[in-house]
């Protein structure tokens, strides 16, 4: 398996400002998302991280609110910008790799509150 | 497009039960199928992956099925613990694009 460390694992942020989280694995893995749940619901993909080109964004989320750094195979960030509190949620950092069977592995999370 | 259900949408059952959870799928041309458990308020947990190819992988009390023409799997879990207690997810990755389309999740008390 991955092991996968997600940074921070929560924070407390002003509306209009911006936060960054990390995801570092212990291993190159093909494949990076992010994605984000919002309080009672399941998950929804945000982007696929490309590493060294830009990140391919599912409908509804736009690269100036939500944009993605991959520079290599074992980190990526995402950065939550000029934040609203509807952007309150858990934003989550998964992996996998055609190597393991594109098995999905998961950080823990970021828990973002928006005030 | 792929949409993932789960059904019950909450369980609570007493402890020793064992317990079925349901996950659908709509499009049957899948590469794989995962169950997955999260805590409140953490990461999520793999817990199995079946293979499009397969028909059933099993760890420890868990042991999870894939009709994969019928668009179902199912979630069988033995002997239920009060640590079993949490959501249950399932996703599935179609053959096409890179992503894992989730359930909306089953929420599992075991009560001691």
């Amino acid at each position: 398996s991955a092991v996968i460390s997600q940074k921070p694992s929560r924070d407390i942020c002003q509306r209009g400002t911006s936060l960054t989280i990390q995801c570092q694995v212990d291993s190159q893995v093909t494949m990076m998302f992010w994605y984000r749940q919002q309080p009672g619901q399941s998950l929804t993909l945000i982007a696929t991280a490309n590493q060294g080109s830009e990140a391919t964004y599912e409908s509804g989320f736009v690269i100036d609110k939500f944009p993605i750094s991959r520079p290599n195979l074992t980190f990526s960030t995402l950065t939550v910008s000029n934040m609203s509190p509807e952007d309150s949620s858990i934003y989550l950092c998964s992996v996998a790799d055609v190597d393991r069977g594109t098995e999905a592995f998961f950080g823990q999370g970021t828990r973002l509150t928006v005030v | 497009k792929q949409e993932v259900t789960q059904i019950p949408a909450a369980l609570s059952v007493p402890e020793g039960e064992n317990l079925v959870l349901n996950c659908s799928f709509t499009d049957s041309a899948i590469y794989n199928l995962q169950w997955f458990r999260q805590d409140p308020g953490k990461g999520l947990t793999s817990l199995l992956l079946i293979q499009s190819s397969q028909r059933e992988q099993t760890s420890g009390r868990l042991n999870a099925s894939l009709d994969k023409s019928s668009g179902r799997s199912t979630l069988y879990i033995a002997a239920s613990q009060p640590g079993d207690s949490a959501t249950y997810l399932c996703a599935v990755k179609g053959n096409y694009g890179q992503n894992f389309v989730f359930g909306p999740g089953t929420r599992l008390s075991v009560l001691p």
